[in-house]
């Protein structure tokens, strides 16, 4: 099946820093990327959505200016988290779609913020 | 309003069958998604029915049934590291995953 990479897979981070997440997919065109944070013991709930070249769509209480969503190119989307703070700590997944309608999930970023 | 339901934890024996239930009333139908989650990790994609029938991968089968709303994940001859969270999602009208909020199956030896 496609691949997609998310890296870092685990990340420390101090509070008041900010902390990038890379989402590729690396042998397909994603044309739309979701990304995901997952609480403790709780199903994913989905952040916002981006498509290649437009501003991305927030969920309703997903802060825009704290989660930093850039899908610059087909095969690159980033999440910035600014100013991070303990309760960002999570677990955050991004997944991409293609011309088709099954979605890919990366391998997950573990944040950490100390 | 969109909703997915399925159980919240169920138990098995290894080397049974155990079948995990979806029902979901959600905004236009895309097709329906099962993945599996181990503990740390994130999901991995087991199946995808947007036809109603049966679609047999191995030793995982997944069902659907759009007039009812349901579909079932079925797991053959059980191994230990089939332990795992089990999460149902639908595509809606606009391309979006709606997902429940998962299985826990623990297998017993």
């Amino acid at each position: 099946g496609a691949v997609v990479s998310q890296h870092p897979s685990r990340v420390i981070c101090k509070s008041g820093t900010s902390v990038k997440i890379e989402c590729r997919s690396l042998d397909f065109q994603a044309t739309t990327m979701f990304w995901y944070r997952q609480f403790p013991k709780k199903s994913l709930m989905l952040m916002a959505t981006s498509n290649e070249g437009s501003k991305a769509t927030y969920e309703q209480g997903v802060e825009k200016d704290k989660f930093l969503i850039n899908h610059a190119s087909l095969t690159l989307s980033t999440l910035t988290v600014t100013s991070a703070h303990p309760e960002d700590s999570s677990f955050y997944i991004c997944s991409a779609r293609g011309t088709d309608t099954e979605a890919f999930f990366g391998q997950g970023t573990r944040l950490t913020v100390v | 309003g969109q909703n997915i339901d399925q159980p919240t934890e169920m138990t098995a024996t290894e080397g049974a069958i155990v079948q995990i239930n979806c029902t979901y009333q959600t905004s236009g139908f895309n097709g329906l998604f099962w993945y599996q989650q181990h503990a740390g990790e994130a999901p991995t994609f087991l199946s995808y029915n947007v036809l109603d029938g049966l679609e047999e991968k191995g030793r995982f089968s997944s069902f659907l049934s759009r007039s009812k709303g349901y579909s079932y994940l079925l797991l053959k001859e059980l191994q230990m590291k089939d332990s795992a969270s089990y999460l149902c999602a639908v595509m809606d009208s606009n391309y979006q995953l709606i997902w429940g909020a998962g299985t826990k199956l623990i297998i017993k030896p």
